[in-house]
């Protein structure tokens, strides 16, 4: 079964970085997009941004654009974002979700990012 | 504020239907298929239904989508305690080249 698994989420301060993974197994991660979504504290789900199956195509939200960086590494199964300068306002659960172009049909259980000085 | 517009709340008795609404423009819901998901509390958000109105593996045909226009809508009918969580409607935005979400609806099953 499909099966997304983040970390790396800790406690950072503001201008600081951080860099979350995440495992993806029982599916060909090769043929799939995929995102990270993030959900404030007691808030909605946000879209972050989405890779191509090849890493060719990426976009990202303006929230982020200029400070975050996705990746993957196909052979390995996984998916990183560099998170830098972080602000207070990024502190939120980011999921790893399967997905990007249509829909978003798997996510993993979510790693907390907090902000903080 | 969100995009998408979904009511904050919405609560029937066990039994009843509720439809849970999703409101856009042309440049997202009107030209975009349209996904939802149900996020139980305290647990990642899942998938229920994509393509405006197909069903993934597993999930039951209570839950149903539907899409005119600029709007989208939800219905859950045969509502079970078990319902109770956060829906939230999702599609990409041509204008914002960003996906977006609604800002979700709690649904208490009375």
């Amino acid at each position: 079964q499909v099966q997304l698994v983040e970390s790396g989420g800790d406690l950072v301060k503001p201008g600081g970085s951080l860099r979350l993974s995440c495992a993806a197994s029982g599916f060909t991660f090769s043929d799939s997009y995929m995102s990270w979504i993030r959900q404030a504290p007691g808030k909605g789900l946000e879209w972050v941004v989405y890779i191509s199956n090849s890493g060719t195509t990426i976009d990202y939200a303006d929230s982020v654009k200029g400070r975050f960086t996705i990746s993957r590494d196909n052979a390995k199964k996984s998916l990183y974002l560099q998170m830098n300068s972080l602000r207070v306002e990024d502190t939120a659960v980011y999921y790893c979700a399967r997905g990007g172009y249509y829909n978003f049909d798997h996510w993993g259980q979510g790693t907390l990012v907090t902000v903080s000085s | 504020q969100s995009v998408l517009t979904q009511p904050p709340s919405v609560s029937a008795a066990p039994g009843q239907k509720v439809l849970i609404s999703c409101s856009g423009s042309s440049s997202n819901v009107g030209s975009y298929s349209v996904s939802w998901y149900r996020q139980l509390p305290g647990t990642a958000p899942k998938l229920i239904i994509y393509d405006n109105n197909k069903r993934p593996s597993g999930i039951p045909d209570r839950f149903s989508g539907s899409k005119s226009g600029t709007s989208a809508t939800l219905a859950i009918t045969g509502l079970q305690t078990g319902d109770e969580a956060e829906y939230y409607c999702a599609t990409w935005d041509s204008s914002l080249s960003a996906w977006v979400f609604g800002g979700g609806t709690d649904l208490t099953v009375l």
